[in-house]
């Protein structure tokens, strides 16, 4: 089945910890998008790549990091830095990114204890 | 800077009822403006995506239109049911550069009650 994949669905990190999300698609896309969601708001982007071994900042990047070695993956790094991560984190693809509809993966909630 | 406003926050309706879901923006030069369904706990799921250059789109039930002069969508739901409970979210993607990045909406949480 062709899809997007997040893990783990619910993810639970001690203060001063760095956690990693996974983002996984084989829908063959060239772009993949980070967000973060928090309650009673919209979806906010943190950080997003248009190639593989190329990424930018969004709008709220401070404290998180990200790579791109494959074109099926974008991992997500929260780090200690993140003052507050608690949130459900979405990530999103596109086969090219300026044109063509995101598709969702199932998100991940990071909770920080 | 692109603002992407949905009111009301919150819709309660009888099962059966017509009803009208509002979206905002406040820079007109959009691309794009889509309407999305998410369900408690999960991920997006695209309903309809209306090009800078059209009107309206239709999907079953489901009518979204674009008046980009005075910056509003509205997704309207056709003969309600209990399974069209979710939160609905519009997104506008602005024709600046060529990131593809999209501007959310808060959301309506639509409740339709049997």
């Amino acid at each position: 089945d062709g899809g997007i994949t997040q893990s783990p669905k619910y993810l639970f990190r001690k203060e001063g910890q760095n956690v990693t999300l996974s983002c996984e698609q084989n829908l063959n896309h060239d772009a993949m998008y980070w967000y973060r969601q928090d309650p009673g708001q919209g979806l906010r982007l943190i950080y997003y790549s248009q190639i593989v071994n190329d990424f930018q900042k969004g709008d709220i990047a401070e404290g998180y990091s990200v790579s791109r070695e494959k074109k099926e993956s974008f991992p997500l790094t929260v780090t200690s830095a993140q003052k507050n991560p608690t949130a459900f984190y979405l990530c999103a693809s596109a086969l090219q990114g300026s044109l063509d509809t995101q598709y969702f993966g199932p998100g991940t909630r990071l909770t920080v204890l | 800077k692109q603002e992407v406003t949905q009111i009301p926050a919150a819709l309660s309706v009888p099962e059966g009822e017509n009803l009208v879901l509002n979206c905002s923006f406040t820079d007109s030069a959009i691309y794009n403006l889509q309407w999305f369904r998410q369900d408690p706990g999960k991920g997006l799921t695209s309903l309809l995506l209306i090009q800078s250059s059209q009107r309206e789109q239709t999907s079953g039930r489901l009518n979204a239109s674009l008046d980009k002069s005075s910056g509003r969508s509205t997704l309207y739901i056709a003969a309600s049911q209990p399974g069209d409970s979710a939160t609905y979210l519009c997104a506008v993607k602005g024709n600046s550069g060529n990131t593809g990045k999209l501007i959310f909406g808060q959301g309506t949480t639509l409740q339709v009650k049997p």
